[in-house]
């Protein structure tokens, strides 16, 4: 299967400062890629999808203005958490998919902590 | 809308045996897919299985096989010959024919015991 990198694994930080997660598929173009957050002994909740050089599109509930998606190359997106709060605290998880492919590669996922 | 029920919170299994989890589904869509990830305590969703709608024999990839059937909306997993490795959570996931979101069931926790 396709290799997704994410990267920090681990973060921890303070509250109200913010942290940007990098999502990178290394070994296909990845013209979607989504971003998920997963809550301890939960399901995946899907946050955004984003496609390469457009705006993310945002699932109900999830705050635009909080978690910042960027998608500049068919290889990188990222997402950030703004002013972080211990209620941010989660796992993310980002996987991508390629323009011929129905399956989703998953990233090993990011684990944040806000003190 | 779409909706994966995964009926069983937690399996144990004894090495070397087959196990079965369970995934029913509901969608109003005819073309749609099904997929199975498996996340092992470390976090990471591990792809293991894809049934298209209209694929006429259940999937296989090694030891993992799709029992699909269309009639019940089912499309539970097969794994055979059950290792200790195989501990982990299964997630069972549906994705619109056409679209790109997955939706995801509530996982199972797949205990294999020596």
């Amino acid at each position: 299967g396709a290799v997704v990198s994410q990267h920090p694994s681990r973060v921890i930080c303070k509250s109200g400062t913010s942290v940007k997660i990098e999502c990178r598929s290394l070994d296909f173009q990845a013209t979607t890629m989504f971003w998920y957050r997963q809550f301890p002994k939960q399901s995946l909740m899907l946050m955004a999808t984003s496609n390469e050089g457009s705006k993310a599109t945002y699932e109900q509930g999830v705050e635009k203005d909080k978690f910042l998606i960027n998608h500049a190359s068919l290889t990188l997106s990222t997402l950030t958490v703004t002013s972080a709060h211990p209620e941010d605290s989660s796992f993310y998880i980002c996987s991508a998919g390629g323009l011929y492919t129905d399956t989703q590669y998953f990233g090993p996922g990011t684990r944040l902590t806000v003190l | 809308a779409q909706k994966i029920t995964q009926t069983q919170p937690g399996m144990f299994v004894q090495e070397k045996e087959a196990v079965t989890l369970d995934c029913t589904y509901d969608t109003s869509d005819p073309s749609y897919g099904l997929f199975w990830y498996k996340q092992p305590s470390s976090g990471e969703m591990i792809f293991l299985i894809y049934q298209g709608s209209y694929d006429q024999q259940n999937a296989t990839e090694g030891r993992y096989s799709l029992n699909f059937q269309k009639a019940r909306k089912s499309a539970n997993l097969v794994i055979s010959a059950s290792q200790l490795g195989d501990s982990a959570m299964y997630f069972c996931a549906i994705k619109r024919g056409g679209g790109n979101k997955l939706t995801f069931g509530t996982g199972t926790q797949l205990k294999v015991e020596l």
